[in-house]
């Protein structure tokens, strides 16, 4: 299994521009998760999803979006990218509440 | 709503001692999941341990243990022995019975010098 895998590993954008996040997950878990992770700081859940076709607001939800179409993927998208989402993204995944396993971490700059 | 506090921001510590991390939560149901999580400079998310509420016995795995009590609402992680590659950030997280959210801790950083 690879586990959750995330691309790109990193990315440097400019203000205004789009991207999208890629996830997926090869263990059939139903929870997906992102989360981002400020410099020194913890993780804030950005938006989770419970199944395919159901999505769910985190924490920290303005400036994304995010689809779940099938089990193994969950992207998120980022429009009008801004300074203030210069972060460490994380993607992960359960089955329910044993524990998330975490994908490597997308590091995105914007510029 | 839940809380995960990890008062300690940074540790530093030699060689072998051995260090412990705390970790204070609070959440008001009675079913709850607690969590460990390492992330070393490398930056990927490393799981350690989950312990649910109705399970309060310490768990030791190597040199690693985990003192859960309710009654003050700690979930403690102690490295004994530490070593240089035990330094990196450890996370405390929490999430509910039917929780789809873990909430974390700021974490602790953990030096080990030799």
């Amino acid at each position: 299994n690879a586990g959750v895998t995330q691309t790109p590993k990193f990315r440097i954008l400019k203000i205004g521009q789009s991207m999208t996040l890629q996830c997926a997950q090869d263990m059939n878990h139903n929870y997906m998760y992102w989360y981002r992770q400020d410099p020194g700081m913890g993780l804030k859940l950005i938006y989770y999803s419970v199944g395919a076709g159901i999505t769910d607001k985190g924490e920290v939800p303005n400036g994304y979006n995010v689809s779940r179409s099938t089990t193994e993927d969950f992207p998120l998208r980022l429009e009008l990218a801004a300074p203030s989402q210069t972060s460490v993204y994380f993607c992960a995944s359960s089955f329910r509440w044993e524990g998330q396993y975490f994908g490597p971490g997308t590091r995105l700059t914007v510029t | 709503a839940q809380k995960v506090t990890q008062a300690q921001t940074e540790i530093s510590v030699v060689e072998k001692e051995d260090v412990t991390l705390d970790c204070v939560y609070e959440t008001r149901d009675t079913t709850y999941y607690l969590f460990w999580y390492k992330q070393p400079p490398s930056g990927e998310l490393v799981f350690l341990i989950r312990r649910n509420s109705f399970d309060e016995q310490n768990e030791i795995s190597g040199r690693y243990s985990w003192n859960f009590q309710k009654s003050t609402s700690s979930f403690n992680f102690t490295i004994t022995a530490s070593q240089v590659v035990d330094s990196a950030v450890y996370f405390c997280a929490l999430t509910m019975e039917y929780g789809n959210k873990l909430v974390f801790g700021a974490g602790t950083i953990l030096r080990v010098k030799s």
